[in-house]
């Protein structure tokens, strides 16, 4: 099975602060996304890995960056934290981009 | 730029009764859709990846149903039990990119 997770499941933080999301996955994939989902939003993508150091911005990659240094691992970087950013953030990978995406958990982060 | 939307946004139905669950995209060049399953508080999961080359996928009690001409796919549910109360996504990409967009989901309740 597919595992992907996520380094914590519930962040408190304050305005102004770096935050750290990291995300790792078991499986081999080459593909891996980072998404936020609000109430009637839906999930929006920020940013996808489609190989190690390779990235492409999403539809919303304003206030945040990413890190691919290694296959299995995917960091979201919230370079200064603000207060619109408090969501719920979802990892998930894929063996390629078309193919059926694995989610994590989820982290819901709060910034106060 | 593809455009998903669910309706409805919310269904209850006593058990035992199968239903469908609606899903339409604006951009029929799509290379397959998804259709994930999300339980409150947590990560996504994935049910049924249907290819742009079939009309049909099943799973169980699930059955997927893709109509590009029209921009339309829906998830049949047969026989539906309390377990299966949960909000049901689908997602198609954008054409030519990996970037999949999401519905905002229907929340569906069955009732015991």
């Amino acid at each position: 099975d597919v595992k992907v997770t996520q380094s914590s499941r519930y962040l408190v933080k304050r305005t102004g602060e770096k935050v750290f999301l990291e995300c790792v996955q078991d499986m081999d994939h080459e593909n891996m996304f980072w998404y936020r989902q609000d109430p009637g939003l839906g999930l929006r993508l920020i940013y996808f890995s489609y190989d190690v150091k390779m990235k492409e911005k999403g539809d919303i990659p304003e206030g945040y960056s990413v890190s691919r240094e290694k296959k299995e691992r995917f960091s979201l970087i919230l370079e200064s934290a603000s207060t619109n950013q408090t969501s719920m953030y979802l990892c998930a990978s894929g063996l390629t981009g078309y193919e059926t995406q694995y989610f994590g958990p989820g982290t819901r982060l709060l910034v106060l | 730029k593809q455009e998903v939307t669910q309706i409805p946004a919310a269904l209850s139905v006593p058990e035992g009764e199968n239903l469908v669950l609606n899903c339409s995209f604006t951009d029929s060049a799509i290379y397959n859709l998804q259709w994930f399953r999300q339980d409150p508080g947590k990560g996504l999961t994935s049910l049924l990846l249907i290819q742009s080359s079939q009309r049909e996928q099943t799973s169980g009690r699930l059955n997927a149903s893709l109509d590009k001409s029209s921009g339309r796919s829906t998830l049949y549910i047969a026989a539906s039990q309390p377990g299966d109360s949960a909000t049901y996504l689908c997602a198609a990409p954008t054409s030519g990119t990996y970037k999949y967009i999401f519905g905002t989901g229907t929340r569906l309740k069955v009732l015991a």
